[in-house]
C-alpha cells in the first residue's frame, strides 16, 4: 500500500541535543511538507520542498532544518535552537498533477524534550 | 494572505445530536476547501472537498459541508453524531503561493455515549 512513512513515533530529548525525524512517501509525489501540531494552535507549516533539491521556509522555520536528496524522503532536524520543540510533528505530500491542493499525512512523529 | 478561522475550539455533544463545526476563510479569489479529521491515534485524513461546482459537499461518514461564498464559510455538519465520531476536526485551504494547505486551529469534537 501506498504511504507515508515517520519514525520514530515517540522521541524524547534532552536539551541541547539535535535529532532527526524520519519522513518517506512511496506515493510519487513531488511536493513534501512539514507540519508542527500544537494543542489549539491547528497545524503550522515548517517547512516545504516541490522537488528534490529544492525546499523552502514554512511559517515557522526558526531552528529546523531539512534536505531533500531524494524524491521519496525529506528528513526534518530540530536543532538546539528550536526554542520550544516539544510538539507533534507531521509530514505529508502532494502530487503535483491536478493542482488539487489534497495532503497526504503521515501518522506523525512526538517529539518531547525532557 | 489566505486563513481560516475555526470558532468552535471544544465541543461536546450527545450521541445522535446534530453537529455543525463552523470554518470561515479569508480570500478574495477562487477557493478550494478542505475539510480533514484526526481520530485518537491515527493519522490526519481527508472527510471532504470542495472544488467548485455543488456547494453542498458529501465526505465519507455521514459528513457533508456547505460552501456558502457570499459568508465565505464552510461549515462542516453531519445530522446524527455517533460516539466514533470524536475526533478533532480542521478545516483548510490552498495557500497558492506556497502549493501548501493553512489550516485552521481545530475544533475537538467529543461525542458521550
Amino acid at each position: 500500500d501506498g504511504g507515508i512513512t515517520q519514525s520514530p513515533k515517540y522521541l524524547f530529548r534532552k536539551e541541547g541535543q539535535n535529532v532527526t525525524l524520519s519522513c518517506e512517501q512511496n506515493l510519487n509525489h513531488d511536493a513534501m511538507y512539514w507540519y508542527r501540531q500544537d494543542p489549539g494552535q491547528g497545524l503550522r507549516l515548517i517547512y516545504y520542498s516541490q522537488i528534490v533539491n529544492d525546499f523552502q521556509k514554512g511559517d515557522i522555520a526558526e531552528g529546523y532544518s531539512v534536505s531533500r536528496e531524494k524524491k521519496e524522503s525529506f528528513p526534518l532536524t530540530v536543532t538546539s535552537a528550536q526554542k520550544n520543540p516539544t510538539a507533534f510533528y507531521l509530514c505529508a505530500s502532494m502530487t503535483r498533477e491536478g493542482n488539487t491542493g489534497e495532503l497526504f499525512f503521515g501518522e506523525g512523529s512526538r517529539l518531547t524534550v525532557l | 494572505a489566505q486563513s481560516v478561522s475555526q470558532h468552535n475550539h471544544h465541543v461536546i455533544l450527545s450521541e445522535a445530536a446534530s453537529l455543525e463545526l463552523g470554518c470561515n476563510y479569508s480570500y478574495g479569489g477562487t477557493v478550494n476547501l478542505f475539510w480533514y479529521v484526526q481520530y485518537p491515534g491515527q493519522h490526519l485524513q481527508l472527510l471532504l472537498k470542495y472544488f467548485s461546482g455543488d456547494p453542498l459537499v458529501k465526505g465519507i461518514k455521514g459528513f457533508e459541508a456547505e460552501f456558502i461564498k457570499s459568508k465565505f464559510s464552510f461549515n462542516l455538519r453531519k445530522p446524527s453524531v455517533q460516539w466514533s465520531d470524536t475526533a478533532e476536526y480542521f478545516c483548510a485551504l490552498p495557500d497558492t503561493g506556497r502549493r501548501a494547505l493553512t489550516f485552521g486551529s481545530g475544533t475537538r469534537l467529543q461525542v458521550q455515549p
